[in-house]
């Protein structure tokens, strides 16, 4: 079955600190990638999206993920993060040609110590 | 419109009973998805509309939950019989094309069955 898996349910950094949250998918076709993020009391939002070219995507707020297709990843990166990325943020996929219905991650809970 | 809109926010239900859930999509938008997220959980596709066209309900988990879109935009997603197990968030979505494009969320629907 097509799934996403998210290596970390909860991570807490201190600010300043450098963010890396991984993502895998399972699919073998060509597949549009996303990042979205749930801010506490707040709906899910559009942090960035990769759907062809450059593999190397960039996002709101200082945000950036990497596609890498051998590795059937999408890490989200940020050099710098802070309280204010206190969030949960979930990686998700949909497969061109398929529909556009998203298969979502389980989601990592981010909690920045200021 | 200024975003996607659902009501009611919360949903209290007894067991056995039918619950009506309401979607407005941003207006103009002509694809419709709805999601299910369940506690600790990424959102889990349900059913999907382009207009008024129901194309996708692989996602539905039983013949008790029913969505429909009469008139291509409203949408309204509805449990019979409600189980303890219906316990989630229904999360909205639309998307302006049925294309490559960016699903915008609605913050939800919570509902817990007692």
């Amino acid at each position: 079955a097509q799934s996403v898996s998210q290596h970390n349910h909860h991570v807490i950094l201190s600010e300043a600190a450098s963010l890396e949250l991984g993502c895998n998918y399972s699919y073998g076709g060509t597949v549009n990638l996303f990042w979205y993020v749930q801010y506490p009391g707040q709906h899910l939002q559009l942090l960035l999206k990769y759907f062809s070219g450059d593999p190397l995507v960039k996002g709101i707020k200082g945000f950036e993920a990497e596609f890498i297709k051998s590795k059937f990843s999408f890490n989200l990166r940020k050099p710098s993060v802070q309280w204010s990325d206190t969030a949960e943020y979930f990686c998700a996929v949909s497969l061109l040609g398929r529909g556009n219905k998203l298969v979502f991650g389980a989601g990592t809970i981010l909690r920045v110590k200021s | 419109g200024a975003g996607v809109s659902q009501s009611p926010r919360y949903k209290v239900a007894k067991r056995g009973q039918d619950v009506a859930l309401r979607c407005d999509p941003i207006s103009g938008h002509v694809s419709l998805f709805w999601y299910q997220q369940a506690l600790g959980q990424g959102p889990e596709f349900l059913t999907y509309f382009q207009n008024e066209a129901q194309l996708d309900k692989s996602g539905l988990p039983s013949d008790r939950f029913f969505a429909e879109r009469p008139e291509g935009s409203v949408s309204t997603l509805k449990i019979q019989r409600t189980q303890q197990e219906d316990s989630a968030v229904y999360l909205c979505a639309s998307s302006s094309t049925s294309g490559r494009e960016t699903q915008y969320f609605g913050p939800g629907t919570r509902l817990l069955v007692l």
